[in-house]
């Protein structure tokens, strides 16, 4: 267990709606990262949050959004939805904000987000 | 194109044979991480490695940064069913602070 709790595990909707993700991370960590795993792409960096603050950017799209609250949880929304959007996407925390270098980072199982 | 490259992208052996798995690039990183994931289940570290030419053993699985720190190699030694699973090796490039991920190797081990 490792820790960073996902929910929800599965979420199958529509084309055009709007999700959110939710992320707790381990105690005590102070980031929050979000990727996208896919067949064909692998595990994309999407964003990371350090203490509330938005600290790197990778691929996210504009339709998505995240947010690190001030108890450390952390959302991602997702709203227009396409087909293409369907995924594993993953949250992993570490303790510090100066990234992964010498943080490794803890995932948590993920949500499979299936767009209809 | 990918920062990170794996190779094999599958492979599937007999319990009790070696294998090795690769990861290349083109780019230079502070350091380099592997980690496994299971089905349904997230990412786990494994190893890191920061210095070129570094070899880090855990159990039967030994890993090597190359000496420019743009490639790295997971050995495994004597595999079994145990060790299925995706292989991933990420990287953060030197300047940079987050975390690159290759596609990763799908292993299967038979008993």
């Amino acid at each position: 267990d490792s820790g960073v709790t996902q929910t929800p595990k599965h979420l199958i909707t529509a084309t055009g709606q709007r999700v959110t993700l939710r992320c707790s991370p381990r105690s005590g960590d102070l980031s929050v990262y979000w990727y996208q795993q896919s067949l064909d792409q692998g595990l994309q960096f999407l964003i990371q949050y350090y203490n509330g603050e938005e600290r790197a950017k990778g691929n996210i799209l504009e339709r998505f959004s995240a947010q690190q609250f001030p108890d450390l949880h952390s959302e991602l929304n997702l709203s227009s939805l396409e087909l293409g959007d369907s995924a594993l996407y993953f949250c992993a925390s570490s303790p510090r904000g100066g990234g992964a270098r010498n943080s490794p980072l803890h995932f948590g199982n993920g949500t499979r987000l299936t767009v209809t | 194109t990918q920062l990170l490259e794996q190779s094999p992208q599958f492979l599937s052996i007999q319990e009790g044979e070696n294998l090795t798995v690769y990861c290349n690039s083109s780019s230079v990183f502070s350091s380099l991480q592997w980690y496994r994931q299971e089905p349904g289940e997230g990412p786990v570290l494994l190893v890191t490695v920061v210095t070129g030419g570094e070899v880090k053993k855990l159990k039967r699985l030994t890993f090597q940064f190359g000496d420019a720190r743009k490639d790295s190699s997971l050995h495994i030694t004597a595999a079994q069913p145990g060790d299925t699973g995706l292989y991933l090796c990420a990287g953060v490039e030197s300047g940079y602070s987050t975390l690159t991920f290759g596609k990763g190797t799908m292993l299967l081990v038979s008993p």
